[in-house]
């Protein structure tokens, strides 16, 4: 089955800071969404990016999918930016998730 | 619109017995996945549905099941359950399979 890479897998930034994560992926895959899951395991939807580039405030996307791979960034970073970011893949079967990149914002 | 809900929010059983955790979509959403998360696996698939029928499901063992009622609404069930099926247990609706997926608040579970 297709394989969902994240990293880095853990990052600490201080408040204000700008910061990128990474998705790799191993096949095509037909969409592609980037989540933030809170400190209540509440996984909230960042962005539906099957390709190209999505900004929603401080946070923007990019997917390369001829390349297989996707993008999140975060600016001027804020402590509620604290939690685990996922991506997850379609295969076409069903979303694979990566393992996450931990992040914590520090004041 | 309301968006995803589950119950119960918490549960604490037993070695041995069985559970059924209950997930409402989205009003109009029509495809409905469940997925355990635990530490040590990650977030991991259990199954789909859409339109009543299961779609897809994850590797794991028959002990899981679930359904999809006319209204949407689904129900997975754990029989036999282990202490290693202690885990947060999340559902999510879309309104297609393939589509934008947005996800409940999650059942804890948690076996003793």
């Amino acid at each position: 089955g297709i394989q969902v890479e994240q990293s880095p897998p853990d990052l600490i930034l201080q408040e204000g800071a700008n910061s990128t994560l990474r998705c790799n992926f191993s096949d095509s895959v037909n969409n592609l969404q980037w989540f933030h899951q809170n400190p209540w395991g509440q996984l909230i939807n960042l962005f539906y990016i099957p390709s190209g580039t999505k900004q929603n405030g401080r946070l923007s996307a990019t997917t390369v999918a001829t390349e297989r791979y996707s993008l999140l960034y975060i600016s001027s970073s804020q402590t509620t930016d604290s939690g685990v970011y996922f991506c997850a893949v379609d295969d076409g079967q069903n979303f694979v998730f990566g393992p996450g990149t931990r992040l914590s914002v520090l004041p | 619109k309301a968006g995803v809900t589950q119950t119960p929010r918490y549960l604490i059983k037993t070695r041995g017995q069985q559970v059924t955790l209950s997930c409402s979509p989205i009003s109009g959403h029509r495809s409905v996945s469940w997925y355990q998360q635990t530490p040590g696996q990650g977030l991991q698939f259990l199954f789909e549905y859409f339109s009543e029928t299961q779609r897809n499901k994850g590797n794991f063992p028959g002990r899981f099941s679930g359904r999809q009622f006319s209204n949407s609404r689904s129900e997975m069930n754990v029989s036999t359950l282990e202490l290693g099926d202690s885990a947060l247990y999340l559902c999510a609706s879309s309104s297609m399979p393939g589509g934008e997926q947005y996800f409940g608040p999650g059942t804890r579970l948690t076996v003793t």
